[in-house]
């Protein structure tokens, strides 16, 4: 079945590069999304990858895809206080049913 | 536009009463999802709409759960004799998607109802 899963959290100090982990299970996901939520709020989407790419920059985003091992990556440089939030990784096959991980607390410390 | 829109904020209810819930996507989007998300979880898929037409619903979704979307724009979650089980955030999101083969969708959150039963 589907399944998506990520470490819950992840502390760096501002300035650091920050790197979330996320594996799938559906080997058909033709789309992989990286959502943020900030609280009280909901979610935002921060970019996405289309899976016959390896990598995608934008910014200070990177996110990395390894479609062998159904691992996805998102990699962010120079973390700021403001980048303090929940990280989900999200996977899509065709239809329209996008899956969420559990999410990723990122502690951004200064 | 001002995004996706979702009232009340916060609901407070007792168990055994019925709350209704109101989500205004994005103007022109056809696609519109809801979804429920509780503490330390992603969201989780509860329905969907192409326009007006429910096209799918999670085995989540008990029979005292009901979705409308009656003309192709607003919608309502209703939920009837609420359960303490019931507690959690309602999301809504939409999606400007029209191609039904398409596979890229990017969704649109509201900031959700939070829903309280005690």
């Amino acid at each position: 079945g589907e399944d998506v899963e990520q470490s819950l959290f992840l502390s760096v100090r501002e300035g650091d590069s920050s790197v979330i982990n996320c594996t799938y299970t559906d080997s058909s996901s033709t789309y992989l999304y990286w959502y943020k939520q900030e609280p009280g709020a909901g979610l935002q989407l921060l970019t996405y990858i289309f899976s016959n790419m390896d990598m995608k920059q934008d910014q200070r985003l990177t996110v990395l895809l390894n479609k062998k091992d159904k691992h996805l990556s998102l990699r962010i440089a120079d973390t700021q206080t403001g980048d303090s939030a929940i990280y989900f990784c999200a996977e899509k096959e065709g239809g329209f049913k996008t899956i969420f991980g559990a999410g990723t607390r990122l502690f951004v410390k200064a | 536009d001002t995004g996706v829109s979702q009232n009340p904020r916060h609901k407070i209810t007792k168990r055994g009463q019925n709350v209704t819930f109101r989500c205004d996507p994005i103007s022109e989007h056809n696609r519109l999802y809801w979804y429920r998300q509780t503490l330390g979880q992603g969201p989780e898929f509860l329905t969907y709409f192409q326009n007006e037409a429910q096209l799918e619903k999670s085995r989540l979704l008990s029979d005292r759960f009901s979705a409308e979307r009656p003309k192709g724009s607003f919608s309502t979650l209703e939920i009837q004799r609420t359960e303490q089980g019931d507690s959690a955030m309602y999301l809504c999101a939409s999606s400007p998607v029209w191609d039904s083969e398409a596979t890229n969708e990017k969704l649109f959150f509201g900031s959700g109802t939070q829903l309280s039963v005690l």
